[in-house]
């Protein structure tokens, strides 16, 4: 079925390790977003990408790292974890700038 | 600052009554709006969408919303909820302009039926 596919869905791992969350979408939407969402401040845009190799800052980019070498595609790292970014991380999709986002289901992650 | 504001934290219902989540906004222009809904341990899930016309929208769900210009506002309705309308709900806007594709939500409403 098409979508947007998550994973992990759930990691636990060490402050300084680095980890990666991915996120693979089949709608062929041109535009994709990683959000974190953490109590009392719903959702922040980290990064967000128009296209294939095309990346930008959002709201929290410090500490973040992502790529989009393929269209369905669009990984987080982080390259070096820390305490104050464990939250849920969310993967979205849309057919454009101003166009409704496709979210997936989320990946809960915690550092110890 | 742009922000997108949703004043009530928690709200709780009785099941079979009548719903108003509360949205307001802080923009130059009329953005484009969005209202959202999060079941636990779930992705966010489109409920509808105002971009321009017909100032009441009907979305999934038996849900409503109403964009009132004057007042800043988008707020979602239902006439009759059930409990499985139990979730937080987001409202959410994007600026029209030439620059930048942010979608701004509001820190959502969490919604609890009593039966």
């Amino acid at each position: 079925d098409a979508g947007i596919t998550q994973s992990p869905r759930y990691k636990i791992t060490e402050t300084g390790r680095q980890v990666t969350l991915m996120c693979h979408q089949t709608w062929s939407h041109s535009y994709m977003f990683w959000y974190r969402q953490d109590l009392g401040h719903g959702l922040r845009l980290i990064y967000y990408s128009a296209a294939a190799d095309i990346t930008d800052k959002g709201e929290v980019p410090d500490g973040y790292v992502v790529s989009r070498s393929k269209t369905e595609n669009f990984p987080l790292t982080l390259e070096s974890a820390t305490r104050s970014q464990t939250s849920v991380y969310f993967c979205a999709s849309s057919d454009g700038g101003n166009q409704p986002q496709h979210f997936g289901d989320g990946t809960r992650l915690s550092i110890l | 600052a742009q922000s997108v504001t949703q004043p009530d934290i928690h709200i709780t219902v009785s099941e079979g009554a009548s719903l108003e989540l509360r949205c307001n906004y802080s923009y130059g222009a009329t953005p484009y709006l969005f209202w959202y809904v999060q079941s636990p341990g779930q992705g966010l899930q489109l409920l509808l969408k105002y971009f321009s016309g017909d100032t009441l929208v009907q979305g999934i769900k038996g849900f409503e919303a109403e964009f009132k210009r004057s007042q800043s506002s988008f707020n979602l309705r239902k006439p009759s909820v059930h409990w499985s309308d139990a979730a937080e709900y987001f409202c959410a806007a994007y600026l029209i302009t030439g620059g930048g594709n942010k979608l701004t939500f509001g820190t959502g409403t969490q919604l609890k039926v009593e039966l």
